[in-house]
């Protein structure tokens, strides 16, 4: 099985300030054949499902805004915030759908 | 718009079983694969099981593998998760996921239902 993990565990960042968030998988989850990796990101607030922010590792989610990145290839990944606002204050959450079992990564608290 | 509405939960005792149903409506029901993720109380999100868009195809988590059946109706739109022999640790919450990309369950969950609390305790 894959294991995500995910640094740090919580993240304190002032408002408007860079939040970076990283994710590393046990193994390569690229895809040779097509140059895709195989992450997404997921952002969780208390009271509501999660919501999808990135797919392919960097392919923002229509709607989101572009403040939010992603970027990494093979084993290593990063959700970057470019400007924190208020509402990003959330639970977030780097996801490989490559292999079965689809595993999350622990999860990395972001506050202000 | 796409919803998915999660129903089912509930407080059962250790040992006996419980199905959740998952209706969808907004979309092509049949044209995606769709997954259960649950959530355990202070816990990280956790994968449980995908089902391909023709239901021919099917994966588990290690941890529910043998005593969780995820099954569809594309006739009624509606997913189900059918949970037996439960044991303390599958309290969470149950979402129902779609993946993204019609006829590909090697997809991100785009969409995802409010959820269901399944609590396991006598």
């Amino acid at each position: 099985d894959i294991v995500m993990a995910q640094s740090p565990d919580s993240l304190a960042v002032s408002l408007g300030e860079r939040a970076t968030i990283n994710c590393k998988s046990s193994q390569s989850i690229l895809y040779t054949s097509n140059k895709k990796n195989y992450l997404a990101w997921y952002q969780h607030k208390p009271g509501q499902p999660p919501k999808l922010l990135i797919l392919w590792a960097s392919t923002r989610e229509s709607g989101v805004p572009d403040r939010f990145s992603g970027s990494g290839s093979g084993t290593d990944f990063t959700l970057t915030i470019s400007s924190l606002q208020a509402e990003d204050v959330a639970v977030y959450y780097c996801q490989q759908y490559y292999y079965t079992p689809f595993s999350f990564g622990q999860g990395t608290r972001l506050e202000i | 718009q796409v919803q998915l509405v999660e129903s089912g939960g509930g407080v059962v005792q250790p040992g006996r079983s419980l199905r959740l149903s998952c209706v969808a409506s907004g979309f092509a029901f049949s044209g995606h694969g769709m997954h259960w993720v649950r959530q355990a109380p202070g816990k990280g999100l956790e994968w449980v099981a995908l089902i391909s868009n023709d239901g021919d195809g099917k994966h588990y988590a290690d941890s529910v593998k043998g005593r969780f059946t995820i099954s569809r109706d594309n006739s009624k739109n509606t997913l189900y998760l059918q949970m037996n022999t439960l044991r303390p640790d599958d309290t969470a919450v149950y979402y129902c996921t779609r993946a993204s990309r019609p006829g590909s369950f090697y997809t991100e969950s785009d969409c995802w239902g409010q959820g269901t609390l399944v609590t396991v305790s006598s």
